[in-house]
């Protein structure tokens, strides 16, 4: 089991240039989630989808858009890269249905720097 | 809403030392409780969990135990190590539902040999 994988690993970007950061995980998961990690700040939850078809938005989506393509498959789109968007970007996934607890599942991460 | 609040980084402490990190929560209902440690270049990973009041969650020499009364779950590790140097992450997600976990700020360890 790869886990959770994180394509790419570090990207520069533009202001304004779009882009599309993949995540797949191999565990069956029900659930996927994007969080922004910046210094001081913890990870804060950007969009999350509970299942296959739905999204949520989280504490901080705005300039972001995501994909919850099939249940291995969850993409973050930028449309429009800003330099606030200049962030470790790290997707997750957890078999958590309602009720339960379950941990979740981290991938490596993405670099992004919006120049 | 939910919240945790952790001790500011970074604490600094020799190979051997005892270590505590505080963390507290704010939440409705009783949460479950967690930490994550990141090490350096890597994303999160879990270190322990406790579902319950009075749970002690351990792993590799750490420990927490989920306080109620005083809404805390502080990590504890008797003698740490060099390579026990990382962020470290204490979290909550309530016990239904499919809320997501909310995180603490971090504090970063790092151990001096």
């Amino acid at each position: 089991n790869a886990g959770v994988t994180q394509t790419p690993k570090f990207q520069v970007l533009k202001t304004g240039q779009s882009m599309t950061l993949q995540c797949a995980q191999d565990m069956n998961h029900n659930s996927m989630y994007w969080y922004r990690q910046d210094p001081g700040m913890g990870l804060r939850l950007i969009y999350y989808s509970a299942s296959e078809g739905t999204t949520d938005k989280g504490e901080v989506p705005n300039g972001y858009n995501v994909s919850r393509l099939n249940k291995r498959e969850f993409s973050l789109r930028l449309e429009s890269a800003a330099p606030s968007q200049t962030s470790v970007y790290f997707c997750a996934s957890s078999a958590l249905t309602s009720g339960t607890t379950e941990t979740q599942y981290f991938g490596p991460g993405t670099r992004l720097l919006v120049l | 809403g939910d919240s945790v609040t952790q001790m500011e980084g970074p604490v600094t402490l020799s190979e051997e030392a005892f270590l505590t990190i505080n963390c507290t929560y704010t939440a409705t209902g009783y949460p479950s409780l967690f930490w994550y440690v990141q090490y350096p270049g890597e994303g999160l990973q879990l270190l322990l969990k406790a579902t319950k009041a009075d749970d002690k969650g351990s792993n590799k020499g750490f420990e927490a135990t989920y306080r109620k009364e005083t809404t805390s779950f502080h990590l504890e590790k008797g003698s740490v190590q060099v390579s026990d140097s990382a962020v470290y992450f204490c979290a909550l997600t309530p016990n239904s539902g499919n809320t997501p976990l909310v995180f603490g700020k971090g504090t970063r360890l790092s151990v001096i040999a």
